[in-house]
């Protein structure tokens, strides 16, 4: 079994839906990630948190340290939010990555 | 600041040659790792480097590989001889170690071995 899960791997949706995107893990974390791959293939940090809720513009991340679970949420969502999401997680600075959410954005 | 800067950002080469990736980080970060991404495996660690130093290399998949840190503006990770399976994304990222984990992605070199 892997460390990190993420499900589902694979999310089509309509423009202005509300998307979430599920990330678990077995292991224990300093801090989870969030990052963003577009089509062109680099590879953006949304959000590093430990415990909690972020909020940035339309996105939304939430963390349950006991049930060992993130969500990535996108509100409004947008076809330029088309990407590959991908959940971290880590102590001190090594890093286990999930097999990341192929999210689509039809307009 | 110009980012994480890595190069080639393509490279192409036959099998049993010798491959070398560049990686510049941004200045004051003292962490750097080197990153694999494959369809097969996504992304995996290879190897990150604290003040030039390497601290933890597990992820390197083998004597083949090897990477070095000569000071806090250059990186370089090494494959000799290439082989295939070593054709994936590498992936050079810094942060700053201290309070903010954040990482910095470089845009990736991707390498075709043929």
């Amino acid at each position: 079994k892997n460390e990190v899960e993420q499900s589902p791997q694979n999310l089509t949706a309509q423009e202005g839906e509300f998307i979430t995107i599920n990330c678990s893990y077995s292991v224990g974390i300093s801090a989870l990630h969030w990052l963003q791959q577009h089509p062109g293939g680099g590879i953006v940090s949304l959000f590093m948190l430990s415990s909690g809720k972020k909020k940035h513009g339309r996105l939304i991340a939430t963390i349950n340290i006991q049930e060992k679970h993130s969500s990535l949420h996108i509100t409004a969502s947008h076809p330029r939010d088309s990407a590959v999401y991908i959940c971290a997680v880590g102590g001190a600075q090594k890093l286990v990555f999930g097999q990341g959410t192929r999210l689509t954005i039809n307009p | 600041d110009a980012g994480v800067i890595q190069s080639p950002r393509h490279e192409v080469t036959e099998m049993g040659q010798e491959v070398t990736l560049r990686c510049k980080p941004i200045s004051g970060h003292d962490y750097l790792f080197w990153y694999r991404q494959t369809m097969m495996r996504g992304l995996e660690l290879l190897i990150y480097f604290n003040n030039n130093v390497p601290i933890d290399d597990s992820g390197m998949p083998e004597d083949r590989f090897s990477a070095k840190m000569p000071n806090a503006s250059f990186s370089t990770l090494k494959i000799q001889p290439s082989e295939p399976r070593d054709s994936a994304v590498y992936f050079c990222a810094t942060s700053t170690g201290t309070g903010d984990l954040e990482q910095y992605f470089g845009p990736g070199t991707r390498l075709t071995v043929t």
